[in-house]
């Protein structure tokens, strides 16, 4: 069973900058993983930020990026605000099977 | 984006079979995937599967067997049935649309408790 991989929990202070990271069981997480990021405020369905590891959508805010970092998949919130505080799940997509998996989710709080 | 709206029973009884319809009320369903998503409350994400406009589907390894998705292109809607239901698959559901990997829309969601 595939197994996708993300911090329980990081705290970031207003206007700071951090990473969140997406990590697989199988090996390193490369383009073809095409992975996806999402926001999930509570009792709201989630967001898509991030598709194909780095592209943004057009609802996407600036401050919000995708990218690989060691082996990983990143998504890198930089002058962050109060609203992002959020939980943030990525979506690895494996070829081989034909499937997604989702990570465990990164809840993210704005202290 | 494209707008979709979950619809089915807010309850199923263990051992019957929880049945859910995506519909959508913009866009068209042809050249697309699109997707069931569960979340257990409390808990993260989980992707069941999903179906290609022209019928070919793709399951999540720890549905396999239980789930089926279809589509009916004509009426725009597209669905889920999940046999042999227990509390674990008590969650709230969300269909959605994919485009070469690109996931980026949501339904709002529909909650089912399996409760007799």
């Amino acid at each position: 069973q595939t197994v996708v991989t993300q911090e329980p929990s990081l705290t970031v202070s207003p206007g700071g900058t951090v990473t969140l990271t997406c990590a697989s069981s199988t090996g390193a997480v490369i383009g073809a993983s095409n992975a996806n990021w999402f926001q999930q405020k509570p009792g709201q369905a989630p967001r898509s930020l991030i598709y194909g590891t780095r592209l943004k959508h057009s609802w996407t805010p600036a401050r919000f990026s995708g990218s690989l970092l060691g082996g990983k998949a990143a998504l890198t919130l930089s002058n962050v605000q109060t609203e992002d505080e959020a939980d943030y799940f990525c979506l690895l997509y494996y070829g081989d099977a034909q499937v997604w998996v989702f990570g465990g989710g990164t809840k993210l709080s704005v202290l | 984006q494209v707008q979709l709206k979950e619809s089915g029973p807010g309850v199923v009884a263990p051992s019957e079979t929880l049945s859910l319809t995506c519909s959508l009320s913009s866009g068209l369903i042809s050249s697309f995937h699109w997707f069931w998503v569960r979340q257990p409350p409390g808990k993260g994400l989980e992707w069941i599967g999903r179906i290609y406009y022209n019928g070919n589907t793709d399951y999540s390894p720890s549905h396999k067997g239980r789930v089926t998705i279809s589509i009916e292109a004509s009426k725009q809607v597209f669905s889920l049935k999940l046999t042999s239901v227990t509390a674990a698959d008590t969650a709230v559901y969300y269909c959605g649309r994919e485009l070469n990997w690109k996931i980026d829309s949501w339904g709002q969601g529909t909650p089912v408790i399996v409760s007799s």
